[in-house]
């Protein structure tokens, strides 16, 4: 079945470095990626999303990239600051299948001061 | 605009006990899902709805888990009877479109831990 494998499973960083979450997906027919911070207790929100048909987004210090021959996305954080420490989902949905999102395992990242 | 709502937001049940969710999706939102996520774990995909109907309940473990969506709004999930494997959140999403490619948003979740 489809499946989402999402690495490293712990990242830590020093304030002000950057941080990279990698993910792979399984099924070919996925057009859309969505990446969700979840904080402690508290429900996963969505921080930012691609589609099939764009190969790199950004939104301020958060950069998602695409590459759809390898099956994988990442998600790049710059400039890290301590709030960004979290639990950080990958998924991985097609439109056919009514956004039925699959995700990966979550990566926790903690950002030192 | 309200988010998802849910309840209770914690739950504590001895094993072969039954328990309910409750979920209140955004208002206008015709797809909504339940969750489950298991400490250190993503969520896992149970039951997906669109509208009043199922589309997907193929991970939902039927001998026990049950939901339902009256009239197309709220939603809940009942587990009868619970197993000790079964602790964990249970997250309720709702999202605009069946179709795909839009957000889901999550409620806060109910904690269910099964003794």
């Amino acid at each position: 079945g489809e499946n989402v494998e999402q690495h490293p499973s712990t990242l830590s960083v020093q304030e002000g470095d950057s941080a990279v979450i990698k993910c792979t997906y399984s099924d070919s027919a996925s057009n859309y990626f969505p990446w969700y911070k979840q904080e402690l207790g508290k429900r996963p929100q969505l921080i930012i999303d691609i589609r099939s048909n764009v190969g790199e987004k950004k939104d301020q210090r958060i950069a998602v990239t695409l590459n759809k021959t390898a099956k994988h996305f990442s998600l790049h954080i710059t400039e890290t600051q301590p709030e960004d420490s979290a639990v950080y989902f990958c998924a991985a949905s097609r439109a056919n299948q009514g956004g039925k999102l699959i995700f990966g395992q979550g990566t926790e990242l903690s950002v030192k001061p | 605009e309200a988010g998802v709502a849910q309840s209770p937001r914690y739950k504590i049940i001895e094993k072969r006990q039954s328990v309910a969710f409750w979920c209140n999706p955004i208002s206008g939102h015709a797809t909504l899902y339940w969750y489950q996520q298991i400490l250190g774990q993503g969520p896992k995909l149970l039951i997906q709805f669109q509208n009043n109907g199922v589309v997907d309940d193929s991970q939902l473990p039927k001998d026990r888990f049950s939901a339902e969506r009256l009239k197309g709004v709220d939603s809940t999930l009942k587990i009868q009877p619970a197993k000790l494997e079964d602790s964990a959140v249970y997250l309720c999403a709702s999202s605009l479109s069946g179709r795909g490619n839009t957000e889901a948003f999550f409620g806060q979740g109910t904690r269910l831990t099964v003794v």
